[in-house]
């Protein structure tokens, strides 16, 4: 079953923009991941917040986690036109804690 | 910085072929995965190993087979290839199983 689904499907913005991607999921969770993947690569992991924490910054990303609405954002500030490329959540639930779950991921175009 | 292999990036074969991909990690992680990546399904899991020779199936495990005799390599295996199973696969590790997953940047596999 679907656990992490990323909204929206595909996000186009400028340049120097904030890109906000958001992340839902139905189980109780260990962990939440963010990846990044560029096309026709392997995923990049960006970030990883876990389960009691609410946010995390890492450089020009912020996470931020809510776990009563079983929801997650990954803000990207002043935006790059290196940035563009498809992002992932991924969750590790409590009951499978040997892997992970990902989403169908969000599409993030910057134009410059 | 860990590398995650995978032998080829591109592989076209023939429906009924026995296909197999190989991933190699040089970060001594006791777990690997392998994926499945199509369009608007985003990662698959197809099966896991979290230990020498050891193995688990993941959420579409069907067709396919894995091996893991040494603890660096993990390789994916098409029984009988079907035209189903063109797809993009992608290989990961990670140490411990829910923690970040490095991946490797994938193998576009036809299958004519």
């Amino acid at each position: 079953s679907q656990q992490g689904e990323e909204d929206p499907q595909a996000l186009s913005i400028q340049e120097g923009e904030n890109a906000t991607m958001n992340c839902s999921y139905k189980t109780s969770i260990n962990n939440l991941q963010w990846y990044r993947q560029n096309s026709g690569r392997g995923l990049v992991h960006l970030i990883l917040i876990r389960s009691n924490e609410r946010e995390k910054h890492s450089g020009r990303l912020r996470v931020t986690l809510d776990t009563s609405k079983k929801s997650s954002s990954l803000l990207i500030t002043a935006s790059r036109a290196a940035d563009t490329a498809s992002y992932f959540c991924a969750t590790s639930s409590i009951q499978g804690a040997q892997k992970l779950v990902f989403g169908q991921g969000t599409r993030l175009t910057i134009n410059p | 910085d860990v590398k995650v292999t995978q032998s080829s990036r591109y592989l076209v074969k023939r429906t009924g072929e026995k296909v197999f991909l190989e991933c190699v990690q040089d970060m001594d992680h006791e777990n690997m995965f392998w994926y499945r990546q199509d369009p608007g399904l985003g990662l698959r899991l197809i099966y896991f190993s979290y230990d020498v020779k050891m193995k688990e199936k993941g959420d579409i495990p069907e067709g396919y087979s894995v091996s893991r005799e040494k603890k660096e390599r993990f390789s994916l295996i098409l029984e009988s290839a079907s035209t189903n199973q063109t797809s993009m696969y992608l290989c990961a590790s990670s140490s411990p199983p829910n923690q970040p997953q490095h991946f490797g940047d994938g193998t576009r596999l036809s299958i004519l």
